[in-house]
């Protein structure tokens, strides 16, 4: 598509609950990016991939959640027994590269999963 | 790892004035971009501009690398320009860090 697409737009949990979330990169874009946005202000970066594979997961708390990208398929941010801590807005972005100085990297946001745990 | 500063933090503007937001970054970057988040929470993307100067109607932004700066200028500002303002960098591999933002609100 032209945009990206995020489902659901709001999720709401019990604590020690499962949430997943699922984004649609723009038709074309080979690179998709999810950000978490907590309090308002705050972008934390969680992790990237190019196409299926892993490109950077420095920003992921490791022993609740997982992503993937699998071939057409939209991709996916999932969260093992969610935290109160975890209650933000999750954002995916793609973009259709990321080297150099190219427009090629702008990167593209969706509108945005707001998770809230209870 | 770089560090964004954007300023002023908060902003309050009569609407038809202009304005100009900063952001200062701590290292050279191959990317960056200026974003409007409205009060819905939807990130808009404004200008990609690693470098030189854009315009886009009302909006112009200009990053000087070399000093590590960019400005985002709104001129005859509107009740719509309200919302955050923020500017990300990157300079090695593919994530955005983003400064802590601008929050502009314009009065009628």
């Amino acid at each position: 598509g032209e945009e990206v697409a995020q489902t659901p737009k709001h999720l709401v949990r019990g604590e020690g609950q499962k949430a997943k979330l699922y984004c649609a990169p723009i038709k074309g874009h080979s690179y998709v990016f999810w950000y978490q946005q907590v309090l308002k202000n705050e972008f934390k970066f969680l992790i990237s991939f190019q196409n299926e594979n892993v490109f950077d997961e420095t920003g992921m708390p490791k022993e609740r959640f997982s992503a993937k990208c699998l071939p057409n398929s939209p991709c996916s941010l999932e969260i093992q027994a969610t935290k109160l801590e975890d209650s933000a807005v999750y954002f995916c972005a793609s973009s259709q590269g990321t080297s150099g100085v190219s427009s090629y990297n702008e990167q593209f946001f969706g509108p945005g999963t707001r998770l809230t745990v209870l | 790892g770089i560090q964004v500063e954007q300023s002023p933090p908060d902003l309050i503007l009569q609407e038809g004035a202009n304005s100009t937001l900063r952001c200062n970054f701590s290292d050279s970057v191959n990317n960056l971009q200026w974003f409007h988040q409205n009060p819905w929470g939807q990130l808009i993307n404004l200008f990609y501009i690693p470098s030189g100067t854009k315009q886009n109607g009302r909006l112009s932004a200009t990053t000087v690398a070399t000093e590590r700066y960019s400005l985002l200028y709104i001129s005859s500002s509107q009740t719509t320009d309200s919302g955050v303002y923020f500017c990300a960098v990157k300079n090695q591999g593919g994530k955005l860090i983003f400064g802590q933002g601008t929050e502009l609100s314009v009065k009628p």
